[in-house]
């Protein structure tokens, strides 16, 4: 089985600062990572993703993420927050050898970013 | 380029009445094709995902069904809406299995 958690439902940063958003991942083999963001009633937009390769991931946005395999770690960062990234996240995981091909979602992360 | 459309976007019905979601893909082919459910604006479940016309494997044993008539097209259904049907139903599609996967926009579904 695998599983996401997101241990913060809430993260506030001031605007100008570096952001963490965290993500803890258990799956029996190796994991595909993703992070999406999603604003009010809108779908989910895709942010990155780590499949293999270099631990550091960069996407959009200005945003990245750094995998740790030993902390089964995936937390999203941007060295300078923007009022404009205020929403809610998510970190996904898919198991690569096994179970249904969807995404298992965390529960999301509200990201506020104050002027 | 891709793009990935539901409708309706917002659908009020009562309790006990049927449930047609529907979801086109276009400028892809045999794309990976999924459902999910998002309650409260939080937590997606993922329902449903096909991999071609006619193959439609479940997650979750529920009210609701889903079927794929064309390669771009996947519909959700219920012949008696619940209370608990309820939320923000999301589809999504992909390259392929470890793909990153697009999303809809979504349809927001209050049970009466």
């Amino acid at each position: 089985a695998q599983s996401v958690a997101q241990p913060e439902d809430q993260v506030n940063v001031a605007e100008g600062n570096p952001l963490t958003v965290k993500c803890t991942y258990s799956v029996s083999g190796n994991p595909y990572l993703f992070w999406y963001v999603q604003y009010p009633n809108r779908g989910l937009q895709f942010l990155l993703k780590y499949i293999t390769g270099d631990n550091l991931v960069k996407g959009s946005y200005g945003f990245e993420a750094e995998f740790n395999k030993s902390q089964t770690s995936f937390h999203l960062k941007k060295p300078s927050a923007l009022v404009s990234d205020s929403a809610l996240y998510f970190c996904a995981v898919r198991d690569m050898w096994g179970g249904a091909d969807g995404l298992t979602f965390g529960k999301g992360t509200h990201l506020i970013i104050q002027p | 380029s891709q793009t990935i459309h539901q409708w309706p976007a917002t659908l009020v019905q009562p309790v006990g009445s049927p449930l047609s979601l529907e979801c086109t893909v276009e400028g892809t082919s045999n794309p990976n094709l999924y459902w999910y459910r998002q309650a409260a604006g939080r937590g997606l479940q993922l329902l449903f995902y096909s991999v071609g016309i006619g193959q439609i494997s479940s997650e979750v044993p529920q009210n609701l069904s889903a079927s794929r008539p064309q390669d771009r097209q996947f519909i959700l259904s219920s012949k008696k809406l619940l209370l608990s049907d309820s939320g923000f139903y999301l589809c999504a599609w992909s390259m392929g299995q470890g793909h990153e996967q697009f999303f809809g926009p979504g349809t927001r579904l209050t049970v009466l």
